[in-house]
């Protein structure tokens, strides 16, 4: 099935252990993106994609890194795992950066997930 | 400072009966609103939207209303169904800049009772 695809599901850390969350999509969408969910705060963006190559922060940046070196693949990196980066982070991807109404090309498809636990 | 806000944390319904779930937003230059609902263990799903030059959007038993001058605005589910249970998301998008950046809200857990 087409769709966005994380891996791994599951990871415990150790603190200041480094690791890479990895995202593929297969749909050819021009825009990726990282979002963090923790309970009582949503969903909050932390770092996206408008193609290969451009990467910019969002709302969340602080230890994490990204690059968009093809446009199928995002994979984010956290270079020093910190226990307030426990959390479970979902990738997501949609058709078009820019706005087109009223088709859905800015609805975003996400990944099932990816549970991190940082002791 | 939270542009998206889902004040009811939970919200429980019986079988048949509406759902209603709000959702404020403080960013004037949103223009582009959809609700995600999510199950345990798995990433959100879309459900549906609605652009700033719309005031309702339908879909089968979901419709979305937007009152741009309150900067509100709601999922209605008639009937609710059991299944409807879940956390639903709402998220917005400005025009300008990078469209599909999407800013959520802080979720509101439905659960539908038999």
């Amino acid at each position: 099935n087409a769709g966005v695809t994380q891996t791994p599901k599951f990871q415990v850390l150790k603190t200041g252990q480094s690791m890479t969350l990895q995202c593929a999509q297969d749909m050819n969408h021009e825009y990726m993106s990282w979002y963090r969910q923790d309970p009582g705060m949503g969903l909050r963006l932390i770092h996206y994609s408008v193609g290969a190559g451009i990467t910019d922060q969002g709302e969340v940046p602080n230890g994490y890194n990204v690059s968009r070196s093809t446009t199928e693949d995002f994979p984010l990196r956290l270079l020093s795992a910190a226990p307030s980066q426990t959390s479970v982070y979902f990738c997501a991807s949609s058709h078009s950066v820019f706005r087109v109404i009223p088709s859905g090309a800015n609805v975003l498809t996400f990944g099932a997930g990816s549970r991190l636990t940082v002791l | 400072d939270q542009q998206v806000k889902q004040n009811s944390p939970s919200l429980s319904v019986q079988e048949g009966r509406i759902s209603i779930l709000n959702c404020d937003y403080t960013n004037s230059m949103f223009d582009y609103f959809l609700w995600y609902k999510k199950y345990p263990a798995e990433g959100p799903t879309f459900l549906i939207s609605i652009s700033s030059i719309k005031d309702k959007n339908e879909d089968g038993r979901f419709t979305v209303f937007l009152n741009k001058s309150a900067k509100h605005l709601s999922l209605h589910i008639v009937p609710s169904q059991p299944g409807d249970s879940a956390v639903y998301f709402c998220a917005a998008s400005a025009a300008t800049g990078t469209a599909s950046k999407l800013t959520f809200g802080t979720g509101t857990r439905l659960q539908v009772t038999l």
